[in-house]
């Protein structure tokens, strides 16, 4: 499964949207892009996926650039109740076996 | 639905002695995964099933560590004997047949020290 790299936190100020980049360079053309979210001391939350095109529903939006190389989540109107660690994953592929495997994540502080 | 369902929430106990954490996965789900997090070495996929079988259990720390899967409602992490480097929160989740696309659940977790 393909790395990915995100920035290890960021701060957004609450009603505004958070824009939280991923890259993930090494992605081969059958893996997808997942996100998750884990709010503190709670198991982690699926929040959307993608496979090239862009996607959409109720909880945030994810862009996913022409070469596949990043992508970027967006939680259009972030409450103080988004601050979590927010993980990006690359799963899938050939071969594939089912895991998925999380990184450091980038965690997001919704600020008032 | 009741979501995956894990026990105990909180566990302390002291090194030496035997864990057995309990996971309840969400019926009609195939895959079935165990997760341990610590703040050294975040979220670890240490195992996981598909239809009660283990899929690759490579995660799994050392021999100390076993997991079972006797149904498709039910599921076993045993430590023998634990070791304070064993403390952590361990989660359970389980997914669906399209599990390997599709979203994973995630229970709320089973906090372990040992002293």
């Amino acid at each position: 499964d393909a790395k990915t790299t995100q920035p290890p936190s960021m701060d957004c100020a609450e009603g505004r949207a958070a824009n939280l980049p991923c890259n993930h360079s090494t992605i081969s053309g059958n893996e997808y892009v997942y996100w998750y979210r884990q709010i503190h001391s709670q198991g982690p939350q699926y929040i959307i996926h993608g496979l090239k095109n862009n996607e959409t529903n109720e909880m945030a939006s994810l862009i996913i650039t022409e070469d596949r190389k990043s992508s970027t989540l967006i939680l259009p109107h972030a409450t103080l109740r988004d601050t979590a660690v927010y993980y990006c994953i690359v799963r899938g592929g050939s071969g594939n076996t089912g895991k998925l495997i999380f990184g450091q994540g980038t965690t997001l502080q919704v600020k008032p | 639905d009741a979501g995956v369902i894990q026990s105990p929430r909180h566990e302390v106990t002291e090194m030496g002695q035997e864990v057995t954490l309990r996971c309840k996965p969400i019926s009609g789900h195939d895959y079935l995964f165990w997760y341990r997090q610590t703040m050294m070495r975040g979220l670890e996929l240490l195992i996981y099933f598909n239809n009660n079988v283990p899929i690759d259990d490579s995660g799994m720390p050392e021999d100390r560590f076993s997991a079972k899967m006797p149904n498709a409602s039910f599921s076993t992490l045993k430590i023998q004997p634990s070791e304070p480097r064993d403390s952590a929160v361990y989660f359970c989740a389980s997914s669906s047949a399209q599990g390997w696309i599709g979203e994973l659940f995630f229970g709320e977790g089973s906090r372990l020290t040992v002293l």
